[in-house]
């Protein structure tokens, strides 16, 4: 079944790293996103990686897949007051017609 | 580019009455996605959309609840009645290929009363 499981909240001082952690149980998914949701707006693509790569790295944002653990991470270096927003994980199963599965999101405060 | 195009963003009914969303995906796009985003939730698909034929609306209660692509380019969700419980936002999302990467809309938020 498709299940994806995140920490609902994480706290970090302004200029730290911020590591949000994802877990998914199915194991055909092909490719797992990172959303970011602000008050009140929609869901802005941050990055998403291929199941058949092990990291990707964008600018701040480094992304680690384990998939014989199904654990994705997001690594947000150097973490500003603007990083502050839900983060959502979420899977995509290729079985030719499941669209996105999230995660319940984690909610990540950045203190100055 | 244009991104995915919502309206209204907010909306406020009472229980029982009727309401509609519309959604213009970015040009191209085939895939067209709506979700429901209950607060502290993440959102869960409602219905998908490949060109204007429904690929998985399994999620969809269609007893009060439709949704259309007509020419497959523009969509629309209603609801009739809604109830309580349907207060939510309402994202709609659009893909250039069939699971290919999802971008999304403002959303429209929904407040039932």
């Amino acid at each position: 079944g498709e299940d994806v499981e995140q920490s609902l909240f994480l706290s970090v001082r302004e200029g730290d790293s911020s590591v949000i952690n994802c877990t998914y149980t199915d194991s055909s998914s092909t490719y797992l996103y990172w959303y970011k949701q602000e008050p009140g707006a929609g869901l802005q693509l941050l990055t998403y990686i291929f199941s058949n790569m092990d990291m990707k790295q964008d600018q701040r944002l480094t992304v680690l897949l384990n998939k014989k653990d199904k654990h994705l991470s997001l690594r947000i270096a150097d973490t500003q007051t603007g990083d502050s927003a839900i983060y959502f994980c979420a899977e995509s199963l290729y079985s030719g017609n499941t669209p996105l599965v999230f995660g319940k999101g984690t909610r990540l405060s950045v203190i100055a | 580019e244009a991104g995915v195009a919502q309206s209204p963003r907010y909306k406020i009914i009472e229980k029982r009455q009727s309401v509609a969303f519309w959604c213009n995906p970015i040009s191209g796009h085939a895939t067209l996605y709506w979700y429901q985003q209950i607060l502290g939730q993440g959102p869960k698909l409602l219905i998908q959309f490949q060109n204007n034929g429904v690929v998985d609306d399994s999620q969809l209660p269609k007893d009060r609840f439709s949704a259309e692509r007509l020419k497959g380019v523009d969509s629309t969700l209603k609801i009739q009645p809604a109830k309580l419980e349907d207060s939510a936002v309402y994202l709609c999302a659009s893909s250039l290929e069939f699971e290919g990467v999802a971008f999304f809309g403002q959303g429209t938020r929904l407040t039932v009363v």
